[in-house]
């Protein structure tokens, strides 16, 4: 049971391109979400799902876009990356009944020149 | 969600209790208490959870006021491994809303 897992740990961009971070957990969890963490800040919320199909904007949505095809997959794809994206991005989900704590992966760092 | 203040920091001697306030006066009745932590560079760590009773686990234990206004955190025995963010969050459990809304949250530095 390896719970959430994110790949690639750490990855550098330059402006103007694409990658997707992949967010993959094997718990059967139905809400998964990612958050996005600046150095000394909080977490922040980008975008979530509810299950396979459905997914739903956070309070930091732009310039990222994400899928729900299957329960356990939930990539987040940066559409053309700015400097600005820089940040360590944390997947995280929930299941066993919504009044559990949340499961997190381990994050991905991410630079953009 | 209801806001919740927390110190931004705090220092505990390694072997004692570390004992983590948060205030969270506007809570509602269907809001329950959560609170994580992260250790440095690492994903946030659920903890415990509760909504008016007090609630213990291997990790912690958690005390709600009994106005549910203000609860705290006890780390019984504080390992220099339990230095970290701590966050203290209050949030609705429902079908509808899974969303968590981090603050700053307390550093709590455990030194030997």
């Amino acid at each position: 049971n390896a719970g959430v897992t994110q790949t690639p740990k750490f990855q550098v961009l330059k402006t103007g391109q694409s990658m997707t971070l992949q967010c993959a957990q094997d718990m059967n969890h139905e809400y998964m979400s990612w958050y996005r963490q600046d150095p000394g800040m909080g977490l922040r919320l980008i975008h979530y799902s509810v299950g396979a199909g459905i997914t739903d904007q956070g309070e930091v949505p732009n310039g990222y876009n994400v899928s729900r095809s299957t329960t356990e997959d939930f990539p987040l794809r940066l559409l053309s990356a700015a400097p600005s994206q820089t940040s360590v991005y944390f997947c995280a989900s929930l299941g066993g009944g919504y009044t559990y704590g949340y499961t997190f992966g381990s994050g991905t760092r991410l630079t953009v020149v | 969600d209801a806001k919740t203040t927390q110190p931004p920091s705090m220092d505990c001697a390694e072997g004692r209790a570390a004992n983590l306030p948060c205030n969270h006066s506007t809570i509602s009745g269907n809001e329950y208490v959560y609170w994580y932590r992260q250790i440095h560079s690492q994903g946030p760590q659920y903890i415990i959870h509760g909504l008016k009773n007090n609630e213990t686990n291997e990790m912690a234990s958690l005390i709600i006021t009994e106005d549910r206004k203000s609860s705290t955190l006890i780390l019984p025995h504080a390992t220099l491994r339990d230095t970290a963010v701590y966050y203290c969050i209050v949030r609705v459990s429902t079908p509808n809303d899974y969303k968590l809304s981090f603050g700053a949250g307390t550093t709590v530095t455990v030194r030997a």
